[in-house]
């Protein structure tokens, strides 16, 4: 079993869905969760961040992170073309050590 | 700012032939890593350091050396190159906060190397 998964994708949404995106692990040590967004033929960027479990909001976007189900969620509400990218689901153990990527969802929202 | 830089953003090589990847930060960054993306795979940490003089192996090191000789250079060794390492690599970096490092990682825009 791999340490962290994601849905596969991928995705394609009509302009204004809401999009739901999910990652599950394995390993109890991750404190930090993170989501990173990569547009085509550019380098990962970090969209959100969030410790522990709860949720956190951000303009069209809400982590979620469920520790003891061991599984985070990025929603995007009203989503757009510029959404159109692939999500990666990234965590690590409190001291930054033992970072890991999901191998990323690719989300297309259709105008 | 430039941020992380990556040099050069495309190359051929055939199978057997040697390169260096070389990758700059000017964010003064403690922390930078080495990863390759393969379709399906995510990101896969090769090798990373935690300050000037120091390498540490990552998930997939085999056939990569890297040096890191001054705190804002990383670069990535490849002494013979194989079909198997046909990739996008990216450089990042991260700064360090109590000691260890903090969690935000700053990407450079890629390095896309075709072997044949």
């Amino acid at each position: 079993q791999k340490e962290v998964e994601q849905d596969p994708g991928p995705l394609s949404v009509p302009e204004g869905a809401i999009v739901s995106l999910n990652c599950t692990y394995s390993n109890s040590a991750f404190q930090y969760f993170m989501w990173y967004r990569q547009y085509s033929r550019k380098g990962p960027e970090l969209l959100m961040y969030t410790y522990s479990s709860g949720n956190k909001e951000d303009g069209r976007f809400t982590a979620q992170v469920d520790k003891s189900s061991k599984y985070i969620s990025l929603f995007i509400r009203d989503s757009q073309p510029s959404d159109s990218a692939t999500y990666l689901c990234a965590m690590s153990s409190w001291d930054g050590q033992n970072f890991v990527f999901g191998p990323g969802t690719r989300l297309s929202v259709l105008p | 700012n430039a941020g992380v830089t990556q040099t050069p953003k495309f190359r051929v090589l055939k199978t057997g032939q040697s390169m260096t990847l070389l990758c700059a930060q000017d964010m003064n960054h403690e922390y930078m890593y080495w990863y390759r993306q393969d379709p399906g795979m995510g990101l896969r940490l090769i090798h990373y350091s935690v300050g000037e003089g120091t390498t540490a192996k990552g998930e997939v090191p085999d056939g990569y050396n890297v040096s890191r000789l001054k705190k804002q250079n990383f670069l990535l060794g490849l002494e013979s190159a194989a079909p198997s390492q046909t990739s996008v690599y990216f450089c990042a970096s991260s700064s360090r906060v109590g000691g260890v490092s903090y969690n935000e990682q700053f990407f450079g825009p890629g390095t896309r190397l075709t072997v044949l």
